[in-house]
């Protein structure tokens, strides 16, 4: 039981560079989200999903785009990494009573 | 939007004193406040969550006390114990299908 599972778990980036963080859950779970994790400054909302092909803003959605043509994976992409991306992201899955599973992270340095 | 304040910052004390964090949040529509626990190089894990209708809710050592007329709600963890050290963190979300997360609270246990 995998639960919600995050690759890669660390990435390396120059600035300007592009990637595909990818977020898959097995527990049939409508809702996905997409958080990022700076010192101080909590778990911020990027994106979220309320259902297979749909996509909506969080608080911190520029320089992110994001994807869910499957119900099990949420993908986040960044078209043009930035050195104010570097953070940790994670990836979270919701049932309907409301409990988010998170992922372990994905460390992103952007140099 | 949501907003979530978490105070304090950082919280050190002593195993089996009691350790409290206390958050408020803006939105008067929100009615789903969960506490996660976050360990060293891990995703957040949910340990109690109190809904609007529900004053205080308790489970073994730790409690989570809403007050809706003052939009503030705190988390109590009794007895600590090391394995209590960690970060925590309190979130709200209202009717729509954001969880909006506070800053963190890291406690220390000392042995």
């Amino acid at each position: 039981n995998a639960g919600v599972t995050q690759t890669p778990k660390f990435r390396v980036l120059k600035t300007g560079q592009s990637m595909t963080l990818l977020c898959a859950q097995d527990m049939n779970h409508e809702y996905m989200y997409w958080y990022r994790q700076d010192p101080g400054m909590g778990l911020r909302l990027i994106h979220y999903s309320v259902g297979e092909g749909t996509t909506a803003k969080g608080e911190v959605p520029d320089g992110y785009n994001v994807s869910r043509l499957k119900k099990q994976n949420f993908l986040l992409g960044l078209e043009s990494a930035a050195p104010s991306q570097t953070s940790v992201y994670f990836c979270a899955s919701r049932t309907t009573a409301g409990e988010l599973f998170f992922g372990e992270g994905s460390r992103l340095t952007v140099l | 939007g949501e907003n979530v304040e978490q105070h304090p910052s950082t919280l050190s004390v002593q195993e089996g004193d009691s350790a409290v964090i206390k958050c408020t949040y803006s939105d008067s529509a929100s009615n789903y406040f969960p506490w996660y626990k976050q360990e060293l190089g891990k995703g957040p894990q949910l340990i109690i969550d109190i809904r609007s209708n529900v004053g205080e809710k308790k489970d073994q050592r730790i409690a989570v006390t809403l007050n809706k007329t003052a939009k503030h709600f705190s988390l109590h963890i009794t007895e600590t114990q090391p394995e209590d050290s960690a970060v925590y963190f309190c979130a709200a979300r209202g009717g729509g299908f954001k969880t909006i997360f506070g800053a963190g609270t890291r406690l220390f246990v000392k042995a």
